[in-house]
Formats: C-alpha cells, structure tokens, sequence
C-alpha cells in the first residue's frame, strides 16, 4: 500500500543527543500521529496532530504537523536508552485510513 | 484507557492448520477494526478493515478465503488464518478505533505467526 517517506530510516546517537526524524507526503492529511513500536510489541501512540501548524509536546516529545499538511515532524529532546526503537508517523485522510510511514530505528548509545 | 488486546502473543502452528486471533477492545467500542502485517524491519501493511456487524473490506492482493474476519461485537474482531503455510508466518498487529475518538486508533501487542 502507499506509505509515506520517512527519515531518516536509522539513527545511532549518543545518549542525551537530541533526535528530530521527519515525514513527507504528496497527498494531504487531515491527522497526522507519530507511533513508537518496541521489538515484538504494537505501536503505541505518541502524539495525535489536528490542525495545520499545530505544535504539540508531549514530555521530551514535540511534534508538528506541516503548513501545507503534507508534512511533520517528531523531536526527541535529551534522549535516553529507553528511547530505543522505531518510531512511525502515520497520516489519516478521508475516509479516517491510515498511512504509515516506512519508519524510524532509533538506536541510544549509553 | 483506550487499550487493545490481541490473544495470543505468539503461536506456532502446522502448515495446514488454521489460526485464529483475537482483537478486543477492552474499554471502548470499536466500530472499526484494522488488521496489519507486518515482515521484519518493515512497516506496518494493512491487510483489512473490519467493520461491526458487515463484511471486512480487504486490500488489494489480500485473500479474503485465505484471511477470514469477523467483527461480530462492538469490542472484537477475529482474524482467522486458514490453511496455513510457513510464507504466512509475520506479525499480525490489529488496531481499532475508539467511537468517541474517531481520530484516532490504539493497536494491540500484535500476534507472532510461525508456520512450521
């Protein structure tokens, strides 16, 4: 199925970096969600964007959804092993379906 | 709130047995529930959309003989894998959406398929 273009596709960062991974697409979401999935589990959900330009923090999150609702992006302030994973965005459209993003494996060295 | 459980975790099976997961949503009602696959470092893929009380809607190239739903209540969906074989092992990962939020969806633990 379509996904969206997401980078970068791995990072390997040093413990108290901060992350900023980003998502594009050529089509217009009305929603845009950032998911974090650890090995062998269901994503869970970070942040849920409503509205174009919208800036929402949650904890050492932040995430905002594009001008042009093609776009957002997800920073991770002070990373921590626990940060370890892989995060997804996802756009909703019309129709309330999903579209995931191909993903971003984060790795924390201590 | 908003939590979704998918039984069994794991489960390995015969080729040509059939496996049956289960979805629930344990403190909402979900009129619509997505079923996922999802290979090794990949992302998620839909398989269907399953609505209450009708037919699922699959996606394209998705064999609706071979991947049986059911969403008969407001709170479960069952994915059946029929005639299993070893290129259907992968993670199944279902998700649904709470009728009172309807933007957004909460996903299971997800299900590890291996056929032997």
């Amino acid at each position: 199925g379509q996904q969206l273009n997401q980078s970068p596709q791995s990072m390997f960062i040093q413990e108290g970096e901060d992350v900023s991974m980003n998502c594009t697409s050529s089509s217009i979401f009305n929603t845009w969600l950032w998911y974090k999935q650890d090995p062998g589990e269901g994503p869970v959900l970070l942040i849920a964007l409503y509205k174009a330009g919208e800036l929402t923090s949650n904890g050492r999150l932040t995430a905002q959804f594009g001008i042009t609702r093609k776009d957002s992006f997800l920073n991770i302030s002070a990373s921590i092993p626990s940060d370890v994973g892989i995060y997804f965005c996802a756009g909703q459209g019309a129709g309330n379906m999903l579209t995931f993003g191909g993903g971003t494996r984060l790795m924390v060295k201590p | 709130g908003a939590v979704v459980s998918q039984h069994p975790s794991w489960v390995i099976c015969k080729s040509g047995t059939s496996v049956k997961i289960e979805c629930r949503s344990l403190d909402f009602q979900a009129t619509t529930m997505f079923w996922y696959r999802q290979f090794p470092k990949q992302s998620l893929m839909l398989m269907a959309t399953s609505n209450e009380g009708s037919k699922a809607t699959y996606e394209q190239g998705v064999e609706k003989d071979k991947f049986l739903i059911n969403h008969a209540s407001l709170t479960l969906s069952t994915l059946t894998v029929t005639s299993a074989h070893p290129e259907d092992s992968s993670f199944y990962i279902c998700s649904a959406r709470d009728q009172g939020r309807v933007t957004e969806a909460f996903f299971g633990q997800g299900t590890r398929l291996t056929v032997v």
